[in-house]
C-alpha cells in the first residue's frame, strides 16, 4: 500500500506549550487528509477533514482554535495542538487519501503526553 | 445513532478456524467500505476494501458486502495467533467525504 509518514511518533510537552505534528504522503498525492485521535481502548475519533489548498472541516465537539490543521500541499498535512493541556493527551493519527472513494493510509501516529 | 457500529468482543477463535467480523452501517449513501487491522499501540493498515455487493477475497480473507442490509463482513479462514488484534470497518460518505470508524472488535485466536 501507499506510504505515509507521520512526525513525531513521540512527543511531550509541557502544558500551555504548542506542538506540531507533520503527515506526508511519501508516494501519492493525498488530496484529502483525516485527523484522528484514539484514546486507549477506544476507537478512532475523526477530528478533522482536510482537502488539500482549503480549510479543514471540523467535526462537531472539536476546537478549530485549538487544533490547527494546515494542508498546504499535496503531501503534506500539519497539525498544531495549541496551548495543550494534560486532557490532551493521546494518540493522533493522521490518515491520507489520493481520491474520493479510495482506500485511505494510515501514518504512525503520535503518541502526545502533556506533564 | 452511530454511523458504523460493531461487536467490540473479544471474539476468540482457535488457530485454524474461521473469524467472522460484522459490521453495520447506517447511512445509505455510504458506497465503499474498508477493514483496517490495529495492533494494540500501532495505528492501523488496511486490508480489505470493497466497493460492489457480493464477495471479495484476498488470501485469506474475504468481505463481504449486503447494501440492502447495510452490514459488511470480514473472514479470515485459516486464523493464526498473529492475526490476533482489533479490527476496525470504516465507510466512507461521498458525499461529504466522510470517512467513519466502527469501534473495532477485538479478536483472539488460541495456539
Amino acid at each position: 500500500g501507499a506510504v505515509v509518514s507521520q512526525h513525531p511518533s513521540r512527543v511531550i510537552c509541557k502544558s500551555g506549550t504548542s506542538v506540531k505534528i507533520e503527515c506526508r504522503s511519501l508516494d501519492f498525492q493525498a488530496t484529502t487528509m483525516f485527523w484522528y485521535r484514539q484514546f486507549p481502548k477506544k476507537s478512532l475519533m475523526l477530528m478533522a477533514t482536510s482537502n488539500e489548498g482549503s480549510k479543514a472541516t471540523y467535526e462537531q465537539g472539536v476546537e478549530k482554535d485549538k487544533f490547527l490543521i494546515n494542508h498546504a500541499s499535496l503531501t503534506l498535512s500539519t497539525l498544531t495542538v495549541t496551548s495543550a493541556h494534560p486532557e490532551d493527551s493521546s494518540f493522533y493519527i493522521c490518515s491520507a487519501r489520493g481520491g474520493v472513494g479510495t482506500e485511505a493510509f494510515f501514518g504512525q501516529g503520535t503518541r502526545l503526553t502533556v506533564v | 445513532q452511530k454511523e458504523v457500529e460493531q461487536n467490540s468482543g473479544p471474539l476468540s477463535v482457535p488457530e485454524g478456524a474461521i473469524a467472522s467480523l460484522n459490521c453495520t452501517y447506517s447511512d445509505r449513501v455510504s458506497q465503499s467500505f474498508f477493514w483496517y487491522r490495529q495492533y494494540s499501540g500501532k495505528s492501523p493498515e488496511l486490508i480489505m476494501s470493497i466497493y460492489s455487493n457480493g464477495d471479495k477475497e484476498d488470501g485469506r480473507f474475504t468481505a463481504q458486502l449486503n447494501k440492502a442490509s447495510q452490514y459488511v463482513s470480514l473472514l479470515i479462514r485459516d486464523s493464526q495467533p498473529s492475526d490476533s488484534a482489533t479490527y476496525l470497518c470504516a465507510v466512507n460518505l461521498y458525499n461529504f467525504n466522510k470517512f467513519y470508524f466502527g469501534s473495532g472488535t477485538k479478536l483472539n485466536v488460541k495456539p
